[in-house]
């Protein structure tokens, strides 16, 4: 089983279409995140969430909406995107211990490559 | 605020060479974390490395061995013997310790490293 999923792995909407990548994470970790890799650009942290608590929102348009049920799901809605957010979006988990001030290693998802026409 | 920079955009190596790609990071915190990704055709992004800014000890993991040097602010990777399997795009990361900048990773813009046969 491989440690973080991510469905679809392709993904082409129009720019009035609304969808919803999904993110899943079975290595028992605690923190969730969503990273966008843009071509020519390095890769962009777009939200954090702890303990299913968002931490962290990068100044993400509001077009991006994300969803954390539990620690082991993510999921990213979209809705009126523009040509502009085609791109791999990536997901990562990592263990994150309340107690721990330390950063934990991320582990990545195989990504969504997203078009939107 | 931390960055990293990796200036080998790309670099093309024949099979059995060493190669090294350079990183060069930039941070105000004493404590702070390091990283090397490997990203493959497929997407997703292979975990290497981690090391923290306490641990100046070179590591050496098969063919692969990371140089961390404080003095100069570079984390460089060297592959030896360099194979095709070992093209990838490769991504140095930082993390700085606590505060808001908890868990953030900051990428810098990756090397695209061919090994021709």
């Amino acid at each position: 089983e491989t440690g973080v999923t991510q469905t679809p792995r392709h993904l082409v909407m129009g720019m009035t279409n609304k969808k919803s990548l999904k993110c899943e994470q079975h290595l028992g970790h605690n923190a969730m995140y969503w990273y966008k890799q843009s071509a020519k650009k390095p890769l962009e942290l777009m939200f954090v969430y702890n303990f299913k608590e968002q931490t962290e929102n990068n100044s993400v348009p509001s077009r991006f909406s994300p969803e954390c049920p539990n620690s082991s799901h993510l999921f990213l809605h979209l809705h009126t995107l523009q040509p502009e957010d085609s791109a791999l979006y990536l997901c990562a988990s990592s263990l994150q211990l309340p107690t721990d001030t330390s950063t934990d290693t991320q582990y990545f998802g195989p990504g969504t490559r997203l078009t939107v026409l | 605020a931390q960055k990293v920079t990796q200036a080998q955009t790309e670099i093309s190596v024949v099979e059995k060479e060493d190669v090294t790609l350079d990183c060069v990071y930039e941070t105000r915190d004493t404590t702070y974390y390091l990283f090397w990704y490997k990203q493959p055709p497929s997407g997703e992004l292979v975990f290497l490395i981690r090391r923290n800014s306490f641990d100046e000890q070179n590591e050496i993991s098969g063919r692969y061995s990371w140089n961390f040097q404080k003095s100069t602010s570079s984390f460089n990777f060297t592959i030896t013997a360099s194979q095709v399997v070992d093209s990838a795009v490769y991504f140095c990361a930082l993390s700085e310790a606590g505060g808001t900048s908890y868990g953030k990773l900051t990428f810098g813009q990756g090397t695209i490293l061919t090994v021709h046969p």
